[in-house]
């Protein structure tokens, strides 16, 4: 079975903190994406990795793939507030019957406080 | 173009009734996805299209659950009866292959089986 796992679930972190999340997945995939949700609204994309050792920034938050380890990592430096969010990754993975379809990890709920 | 359109925003119907949502995706896109969100079971992919063609429902929970998609810009998820337990946020998200951009996602339809 296709998994994608993200830990931790649950995050508490002070603002002014820094801390990683990781996603493993269990197949070969070279794209991975990250997306975030505020409560109640949809999920927006972050990030767009489509290679190995590919890294990107925005902000605060930084994303890796590595893609022999199956593993990316959403890296959070000074955490503050309005980072307060869900977040998610997804690998694109082959599925039967042919195609292509994008599978979830259960998400981050990741909560900053003062 | 406005994005991933997704109408109802909120649904409140009675158990037993028939409910239809609907998905216009983002013009050009030749995948288009259904996806359920609830707290218990996280988000996941009931079902996806290629070219308006569907390639797997295997995430489609039962036989009341049905989907279509008769053009390239319009999509439907029927549920037939509902039952309380369909009560979710239903995502529908479109992209291009060979996902470059990701998957972009409506804003969501919010049921809810009394």
């Amino acid at each position: 079975e296709l998994k994608v796992e993200q830990n931790p679930l649950f995050l508490s972190m002070q603002e002014g903190k820094n801390y990683t999340i990781y996603c493993n997945y269990s197949t070969t995939s070279d794209r991975l994406y990250w997306y975030r949700q505020d409560p109640g609204k949809s999920l927006e994309s972050l990030f767009v990795l489509l290679s190995n050792g590919a890294v990107k920034q925005e902000g605060r938050l930084m994303a890796s793939l590595d893609t022999k380890a199956r593993l990316s990592t959403l890296h959070i430096t000074a955490a503050v507030h309005d980072l307060s969010a869900t977040y998610f990754c997804a690998v694109d993975m082959p599925k039967r019957n042919s195609g292509y379809a994008l599978n979830f990890g259960k998400g981050t709920s990741l909560l900053v406080t003062p | 173009d406005a994005g991933v359109i997704q109408s109802p925003r909120h649904e409140v119907t009675e158990m037993g009734q028939e409910v239809t949502l609907r998905c216009k995706p983002i013009s050009g896109h030749d995948y288009l996805f259904w996806y359920r969100q609830t707290m218990m079971r996280g988000l996941e992919l009931l079902i996806y299209f290629n070219n308006n063609v569907p390639i797997d429902d295997s995430g489609m929970p039962e036989d009341r659950f049905s989907a279509k998609m008769p053009n390239a810009s319009f999509s439907t998820l029927k549920i037939q009866p509902s039952e309380p337990r369909d009560s979710a946020v239903y995502f529908c998200a479109s992209s291009l292959f060979p996902f470059r951009q990701g998957a972009f996602f409506g804003q969501g339809t919010r049921l809810t089986v009394v």
